[in-house]
């Protein structure tokens, strides 16, 4: 089964830097790839994807990046703000065989960006 | 209310007890799951219904049995639990288990089990 390997588990930056979170997957057949935020005490929430059809994906402060030939991929977060504290969380699937939304989710990385 | 909601919101259960969790989504979804949220592993599937039908079983005990009744509500029965299943246990909707498209999947606030 696929797997997926989160680096780092912590991050602590200062306000305005700049964050970079990776993720690898074993699964070359993987297409489809999330990240969720989850704040403490709060519920994951879905922040951007991207699908193996496309290198580079943006919105706003956040971009996510993807190299399957090298099978990973990464969250990068600009102008880092307190309120982007929270666990990142990875994920990989496999779209379009009928179990799409079988996650196998990353460790997660706690981000703490200081004022 | 709205979104994905689950009852209780915290549990404590002995070894021996039998309880239930309840999870109950408002968005008009198909597929409903339920992960495991603890530290060895921050968020592990259990289990996926699609439709009313079991689609995965993610190698869980026994111990773990879950129940959808309807596409809106989702159950997970409890019974003989050991002190390691304590964790937060999180249910999510999507629209479904994605054939061609993954939907976002939509969590509850989770549930905070204690087994003493």
């Amino acid at each position: 089964g696929e797997n997926v390997e989160q680096h780092p588990s912590t991050l602590s930056v200062q306000e305005g830097d700049s964050a970079v979170i990776k993720c690898t997957y074993s699964d070359s057949a993987s297409n489809y790839f999330p990240w969720y935020k989850q704040e403490l005490g709060k519920r994951p929430q879905l922040i951007i994807d991207i699908r193996s059809n496309v290198g580079e994906k943006k919105d706003q402060r956040i971009a996510v990046t993807l190299n399957k030939t090298a099978k990973h991929f990464s969250l990068h977060i600009t102008e880092t703000q307190p309120e982007d504290s929270a666990v990142y969380f990875c994920a990989a699937s496999r779209e379009g065989n009928n179990a799409g939304n079988m996650l196998t989710f990353g460790g997660g990385t706690r981000l703490m960006v200081k004022p | 209310e709205t979104g994905v909601t689950q009852t209780p919101r915290h549990l404590v259960m002995g070894m021996t007890n039998k309880k239930s969790l309840k999870c109950e989504q408002h968005l008009g979804h198909n597929a409903m799951y339920w992960y495991k949220q603890s530290a060895k592993k921050p968020l592990e599937l259990m289990f996926v219904y699609n439709f009313k039908e079991q689609t995965e079983n993610n190698s869980v005990p026994s111990r773990f049995s879950p129940e959808c009744p309807n596409s809106s509500h989702l159950f997970l029965h409890l019974h003989t639990l050991q002190p390691e299943d304590s964790a937060l246990y999180l249910c999510a909707s999507s629209q479904d288990v994605g054939v061609a498209f993954v939907y976002e999947q939509y969590f509850g606030p989770g549930t905070r089990l204690t087994v003493t």
